[in-house]
C-alpha cells in the first residue's frame, strides 16, 4: 500500500510569494493534517481536514489555508511568505478524523525555504 | 507552544549502549506515542500507550506509560547505527484544536 505522498519534496521561493503544497494521503485514509516543523518551534499543528471540511485548526496566521478534494488529497497555500516560513511541512493522515491517539502516518515532508 | 518537556535533547553513545529518554508534561495524557524521524523524512510512530503504568515493547524499544500519567520513557537496548535520528514523544490534545502535541525531541547520534 503506497505511503503518505507530499510534493514537491523541495522549494525555494522569494518573500512575498505564495506557495501551493500538496499531500496525496495513504489510499482510504480520509483525515489529513498539516503540521509545521522547525529547529525553534518544532512540529506545530497547522490544521487538519476530513471530507472536504476543515474539522481542527492550530495558530496560526491567515496567510496559512488548505483545502482537501473529494479524492481525499489535501492542498496547503501560504501566501504573502516571511523568511520564518522557512520550515519542513509535514502531512499525515489517519482513517478518520479525531484517531490521535492511534497516531498518523506522515509523509516525508516538503521542504520551504523562503529567500 | 510545545506542551512536553523532552530530554535529553542530544545524546553521543557508543554502539551497543542502552539509551534511556523520557518526556514530562505539566497536563495529564490519555496517551503517549514515540515517534523516529531519520533525515530527510517524517515520522514513524514507533510505540503507542494507552494505559497509566504501561510497559510495551517494540524489539528493543521498551516505552512506559508513567502512572501519573504525565510522563513516559523511551529505552533502546544494544543500540545500533540505525538508531540514529531524532526521537518525539507526542501525546493527543483534545480540548480547543484536537491536535497531537510534541515534544521538542532527542537528537541520538552513535559512535560505531
Amino acid at each position: 500500500k503506497a505511503g503518505v505522498t507530499q510534493t514537491p519534496r523541495y522549494l525555494i521561493k522569494t518573500r512575498g510569494q505564495q506557495v501551493t503544497l500538496s499531500c496525496s494521503p495513504i489510499s482510504g485514509h480520509r483525515s489529513v493534517s498539516w503540521y509545521q516543523q522547525t529547529p525553534g518551534q518544532g512540529l506545530q499543528f497547522l490544521f487538519e481536514y476530513f471530507s472536504e471540511t476543515q474539522r481542527n485548526k492550530g495558530n496560526f496566521p491567515g496567510r496559512f489555508s488548505g483545502r482537501q478534494f473529494s479524492n481525499s488529497r489535501s492542498e496547503m497555500n501560504v501566501s504573502t511568505l516571511e523568511l520564518g516560513d522557512s520550515a519542513l511541512y509535514l502531512c499525515a493522515s489517519s482513517e478518520i478524523s479525531g484517531l490521535l491517539g492511534y497516531g498518523y502516518t506522515f509523509g516525508s515532508g516538503t521542504r520551504l525555504t523562503v529567500v | 507552544g510545545q506542551q512536553l518537556n523532552q530530554s535529553p535533547q542530544s545524546m553521543f553513545i557508543q554502539e551497543g549502549e542502552d539509551v534511556s529518554m523520557n518526556c514530562t508534561s505539566s497536563s495529564i495524557f490519555n496517551t503517549w506515542l514515540w515517534y523516529k524521524q531519520d533525515p530527510g523524512e517524517g515520522p514513524v510512530l514507533l510505540i503507542a500507550l494507552y494505559k497509566a503504568g504501561e510497559l510495551t515493547s517494540n524489539g528493543r524499544l521498551t516505552a512506559q506509560f508513567g502512572i501519573t500519567r504525565k510522563d513516559s520513557f523511551l529505552n533502546i537496548s544494544a543500540s545500533i547505527p540505525s538508531d540514529v535520528g531524532i526521537y518525539f514523544c507526542a501525546g493527543p490534545l483534545i480540548q480547543g484544536a484536537q491536535k497531537l502535541v510534541f515534544g521538542q525531541g532527542t537528537r541520538l547520534t552513535i559512535n560505531p
